[in-house]
């Protein structure tokens, strides 16, 4: 059971476009939603993370929009940067389990 | 946030045989989970452990295939049992820390020949 759906699965942008990860989710449980960038080799780092109770979340580049009433939120990746090119994961947490959705490979061309 | 330190990085093994993946914390930790990345897909939980009680497994995940300890509050180990080819995976340990903090180790590659 898929319970976070992630689109798109990958995702091209040229350097200084924003790229934009969108995520859906069923569990109406889920209190906390983070968004982990993945290098290769590497474990998941937490990128940033919303509550439910905000719609919108920015940390330097990096904003979250969150809808709550449609079960949505996103990532929004502006001026995008080559060091960006790695792989996106949302996910949602409920009960001290995360749930993780599919992934988005992104490639950001200089 | 907790730094974790995970071994081995990286292992190749024949079939029918165990590994044993170690996760040690920088700080006591209440809850360590383990997951399993086959390549290219999302993270999928395997099991949450406890220090002082019995792991708990998530649906298509038994203890006779992924025997986990947790002797204390900063180790755990995920024990990858009787290997076949569809083990071939990154297998990830992870702490949760004060609001939902999650943490990340480097993870193991494991390739099963």
């Amino acid at each position: 059971q898929q319970q976070v759906k992630q689109s798109p699965q990958s995702l091209i942008v040229q350097k200084g476009g924003i790229s934009i990860i969108n995520c859906a989710y069923e569990n109406t449980a889920f209190d906390y939603f983070p968004w982990y960038q993945q290098f290769p080799g590497k474990g998941p780092a937490l990128l940033i993370a919303i509550r439910p109770d905000v719609s919108e979340k920015k940390e330097g580049r990096f904003t979250i929009s969150f809808n709550k009433s449609a079960k949505q939120f996103s990532l929004h990746i502006m001026d995008s940067q080559p060091g960006d090119s790695a792989t996106y994961f949302c996910a949602g947490n409920a009960g001290n389990m995360l749930t993780f959705g599919g992934g988005t490979r992104l490639m950001v061309k200089p | 946030s907790a730094v974790i330190s995970q071994k081995p990085s990286r292992d190749i093994c024949q079939r029918g045989t165990s590994l044993t993946i170690q996760c040690q914390v920088d700080s006591q930790v209440t809850m360590m989970f383990w997951y399993r990345q086959q390549p290219g897909q999302s993270l999928t939980l395997i099991a949450t452990a406890n220090q002082g009680s019995e792991a708990t497994y998530e649906s298509g995940f038994v203890i006779d295939k992924f025997p986990i300890s947790r002797p204390n509050l900063t180790f755990s180990t995920l024990t990858v049992s009787n290997m076949s080819p569809e083990d071939s995976s990154i297998y990830l340990c992870s702490v949760v820390n004060k609001n939902y903090g999650y943490t990340f180790g480097s993870g193991t590659r494991l390739t099963v020949v």
